[in-house]
């Protein structure tokens, strides 16, 4: 009954590193989204796509960068880990005509860049 | 802009009483406007909707949510709070165009006394 699947649930780089955190969804949705979560700053959305080879920046773009080349996977870069981007990574998926759906959630990637 | 404002950071209730999380939003046309619960540990779980029709909206685990258009506001209710209830609770709000971006409060999160 999974939908959202996050390869990793914690993961442990070191900095200067190249991580990639995978994103897979099985729903054929066309939207897909990476938010990074921290304590008292809520979800923050780093980017999104609306389809293959397709991606905008959200909010927090800085020191990420996104790849779409099959409609069900989303990868999120961090070209060079730094220790201000220990966090929880939420990717999510929605229809893009279905707005009042909201999103599907994985469960979740806890990053520590040390 | 569309933006959330979630005003309560921790709450406190004793099981078996009643419970209100605040939302407000800010959004230039009919919202649709969304509960999500994160249980630790976890992704974000749909708890309920609203985009249309009645405003008071029944979810899931017994909680509902009245959106009041005058005041701008979407809090959730629970008559009676389980120990299991126990979570962070966020608030988001969705645009009607350009792939149904959600933006998030900074989360609620309860606490409930045995």
């Amino acid at each position: 009954d999974v939908k959202v699947t996050q390869s990793s649930r914690y993961l442990v780089k070191r900095t200067g590193e190249k991580v990639f955190l995978e994103c897979v969804q099985d729903m054929d949705h066309e939207n897909m989204f990476w938010y990074r979560q921290d304590p008292g700053l809520g979800l923050r959305l780093i980017y999104f796509s609306y389809d293959v080879k397709m991606k905008e920046k959200g909010d927090i773009p800085e020191g990420y960068s996104v790849s779409r080349e099959k409609k069900e996977r989303f990868s999120l870069i961090l070209e060079s880990a730094s220790t201000n981007q220990t966090s929880m990574y939420l990717c999510a998926s929605s229809l893009s005509d279905r707005a009042s759906r909201g999103y599907t959630f994985g469960s979740g990637t806890r990053l520590t860049v040390v | 802009a569309q933006s959330v404002t979630q005003p309560d950071i921790h709450i406190t209730v004793s099981e078996g009483a009643s419970l209100e999380l605040r939302c407000n939003y800010s959004y230039g046309a009919t919202p649709y406007l969304f509960w999500y619960v994160q249980s630790p540990g976890q992704g974000l779980q749909l708890l309920l909707k609203y985009f249309s029709g009645d405003t008071l909206v029944q979810g899931i685990k017994g909680f509902e949510a009245e959106f009041k258009r005058s005041q701008s506001s979407f809090n959730l209710r629970k008559p009676s709070v389980h120990w299991s209830d126990a979570a962070e609770y966020f608030c988001a709000v969705g645009s009607t165009g350009g792939g149904n971006k959600l933006t998030f409060g900074t989360g609620t999160q309860l606490k409930v006394e045995l």
